[in-house]
């Protein structure tokens, strides 16, 4: 079965520096999300991505924040500069359509020191 | 901003036993989606409910899709170890948005 897939599994940063986190959606979707779930917390929405634009932002999603989808298989999430309290998992999902279930990637660890 | 409660937030159930467990929400949804998620990976869609009252299963797993469209449920028959995990709820698609909300999940602990 197709799946999101995302690299690094683990990602170690000082603060301040920057970090580009990757997914690779499933091929045939066409909508792309980012979410972070920071330990033992639920899953937060960041972002979502259609047709080379941002489509929605949460109030996380701050100026320190950029997505890009550099080529026709990639998507990627950029912190600037990166702070403490952005450490946590960082989720890829994708789906089809809008409004259609969005399925998730198993995950970027961030780990800010 | 959007809020779901989900409930319990940790059930610990012997083998074989049968769980259930609720999400409700202030605002309602156009789809609510359950998911489970296993530690260091992503959540795991199970089951996708998009009309209200409609019931699903999948498996062992039942949920509905309530009828004010502000809540659903999940019941897991006769568990067994691998159901183990983390079990959130989402809403997808209030108004003209799709991002997914998430309830605060249950965590389901099987007693040997």
């Amino acid at each position: 079965e197709p799946e999101v897939t995302q690299t690094p599994s683990h990602q170690v940063t000082q603060m301040g520096q920057e970090v580009i986190l990757r997914c690779v959606p499933i091929s045939n979707h066409l909508y792309f999300y980012w979410y972070r779930q920071i330990l033992g917390q639920k899953v937060e929405f960041l972002v979502s991505f259609y047709n080379n634009e941002i489509s929605e932002k949460s109030e996380i999603f701050d100026d320190q924040f950029s997505v890009e989808r550099p080529d026709g298989s990639n998507f990627t999430l950029k912190i600037r500069s990166t702070k403490l309290e952005d450490s946590a998992m960082y989720f890829c999902a994708s789906s089809t359509r809008k409004f259609t279930p969005q399925h998730f990637g198993d995950g970027t660890r961030l780990s800010i020191l | 901003g959007q809020q779901l409660n989900q409930s319990p937030q940790s059930m610990f159930i012997q083998e074989g036993e049968d769980v259930s467990m609720n999400c409700t929400s202030s605002s309602i949804f156009n789809t609510w989606l359950w998911y489970k998620q296993d530690p260091g990976e992503g959540p795991v869609l199970l089951i996708a409910l998009y009309k209200a009252g409609e019931l699903t299963s999948n498996g062992r797993l039942t949920a509905q899709f309530g009828i004010t469209r502000k809540d659903s449920f999940l019941n897991i028959s006769a568990s067994i170890p691998s159901d183990v995990g983390i079990y959130f709820c989402a809403g997808q698609g209030v108004s003209r948005d799709d991002k997914i909300i998430f309830g605060k999940g249950t965590r389901l602990h099987i007693l040997p």
